[in-house]
């Protein structure tokens, strides 16, 4: 059963970079869509891009200036870089997978992410 | 892209059915019938619901059921249990390859 594990930095300083990590437990990397939701304490979800297993990439367009996703299947993780944050980025940060691009199956336990 | 609207809370006592809606724009639904609904528990991560508008991913109980109609897309709870309490969340493709959720409802079984 695949499971995804997630970690990063967890306090962090405006202007800093954020940068977390996926790590894709029990099963096969290729074949799925790998994404990033985050939510910032006390509200709702938000969709920040994801990335296939080719490396194609699509982005939420509030955040696509600042965000970059990347793949390496040879370690069979993903990882997320958010440029420039500030406090209104402070959130649980997400990573989710599903086989279909239209859903999101998995979900990491999640990374508490404050500027 | 704004977020989807959802109610700010639906209530219901056990056994009893409740409904959830989901609002957008054309623009937002189209037509890919590709809404999901997603349940979480304070704490937790997201689970998912039901995708493409009305399916039950395996392990999830068939009193979920998920519609779709014009700009609105509905998740309804029948039969309702203590478990089901927590923030429900719709999320639809908007085209031009993103994602957009709803604000979320929060339910309470009483």
């Amino acid at each position: 059963q695949v499971q995804l594990q997630q970690w990063g930095a967890g306090l962090l300083k405006s202007s800093e970079a954020l940068s977390l990590t996926c790590a894709v437990q029990g099963g096969p990397f290729s074949g799925y869509y790998w994404s990033w939701i985050r939510q910032p304490p006390g509200k709702g979800l938000e969709w920040i891009g994801e990335i296939n297993n080719r490396g194609s990439t699509n982005y939420n367009p509030s955040l696509k200036s600042r965000v970059a996703m990347t793949a390496d299947s040879s370690k069979n993780q993903f990882s997320l870089r958010l440029s420039s944050v500030t406090a209104a980025d402070s959130a649980v940060y997400y990573c989710a997978a599903d086989r279909s691009g239209s859903r999101f199956g998995l979900w990491g336990r999640g990374t508490l992410v404050t500027v | 892209q704004s977020a989807l609207s959802q109610p700010v809370s639906v209530s219901g006592s056990p056994g009893q059915s409740i409904t959830i809606s989901c609002t957008g724009s054309t623009s937002d639904f189209g037509s890919y019938n590709l809404v999901s609904w997603y349940q979480q528990h304070p704490g937790k991560a997201p689970q998912l619901m039901i995708y493409e508008g009305s399916n039950r991913p395996s392990g999830v109980s068939n009193r979920f059921s998920g519609s779709t109609s014009g700009n609105t897309a509905s998740l309804t709870i029948s039969g309702l249990q203590a478990d089901d309490g927590g923030d429900y969340y719709c999320c639809s493709y908007a085209g031009r390859n993103i994602f957009v959720f709803g604000t979320g409802t929060t339910v309470t079984v009483l």
